[in-house]
């Protein structure tokens, strides 16, 4: 079985670029969860995405944005990038919100650099 | 208050020591609890989930207090192996739902 899949694992941009970042549950899996993981520091939650409605949204700006499409694929889209927007961007797999007994399953990540 | 708190260590142990983390979290109204166990530069990977009685599984053993709003999580005879980062993770409704984590206790288990 396929676990998280997330696209692509290294990026590096520049500042004030755009990026779109790509993520794949596990099939069965239908809430997806966008965090943001810098050195040092535990994920901070982005959004969270569920049967295609956004169920939560954490303390990030509008430039961060998110959709899930009908196969519970993801996409996190982050326009005019500052240098503080490097980070471990990580896709998490539930079968539900809560994530109940079995929690979430995250994807490898995907490394952004803003240079 | 931050909503979930961990003491970031690092805890330096020999091998074959106890080791014991807590976590404390702000919203009493959270239902779901868990460990994760982060490698360098990897992934975060589910070690457990902790449940109101309290569970083991092999060598580790997590325990809710909900009356005092924290988790634990005893790892016994350290091995080499378990030197990480132990992040605990707890649910919040505030805003919508997420699960939010802590910023991680880093364990090292020396020989």
């Amino acid at each position: 079985d396929a676990g998280v899949t997330q696209s692509p694992t290294h990026l590096i941009k520049t500042r004030g670029q755009h990026v779109t970042l790509r993520c794949s549950p596990i099939s069965g899996h239908k809430s997806v969860s966008w965090y943001q993981q810098v050195l040092g520091q535990g994920p901070q939650f982005i959004f969270q995405y569920y049967e295609k409605e956004e169920r939560g949204r954490g303390n990030f700006p509008d430039r961060f944005s998110a959709r899930q499409f009908p196969n519970y694929s993801s996409e996190l889209n982050v326009n005019a990038l500052l240098l503080g927007d490097s980070a471990l961007y990580l896709c998490a797999s539930s079968p539900t919100p809560l994530g109940q007994g079995a929690g979430y399953t995250f994807g490898s990540g995907t490394r952004l650099t803003v240079v | 208050r931050k909503e979930v708190e961990q003491d970031p260590g690092p805890f330096n142990v020999p091998e074959g020591a106890t080791v014991a983390f807590n976590c404390t979290y702000s919203n009493s109204a959270s239902q779901s609890f868990f460990w994760y166990r982060q490698d360098c530069r990897k992934e975060p990977k589910l070690l457990m989930s902790v449940y109101s009685s309290g569970n083991e599984d092999g060598r580790f053993t997590a325990q809710l207090n909900r009356a005092s709003q924290y988790i634990s999580l005893l790892i016994r005879d350290s091995k080499l192996s378990d030197s990480a980062t132990y992040l605990c993770a707890v649910n919040m409704m505030e805003y919508g739902n997420k699960l939010v984590f802590g910023a991680g206790t880093i364990l090292r288990v020396k020989s």
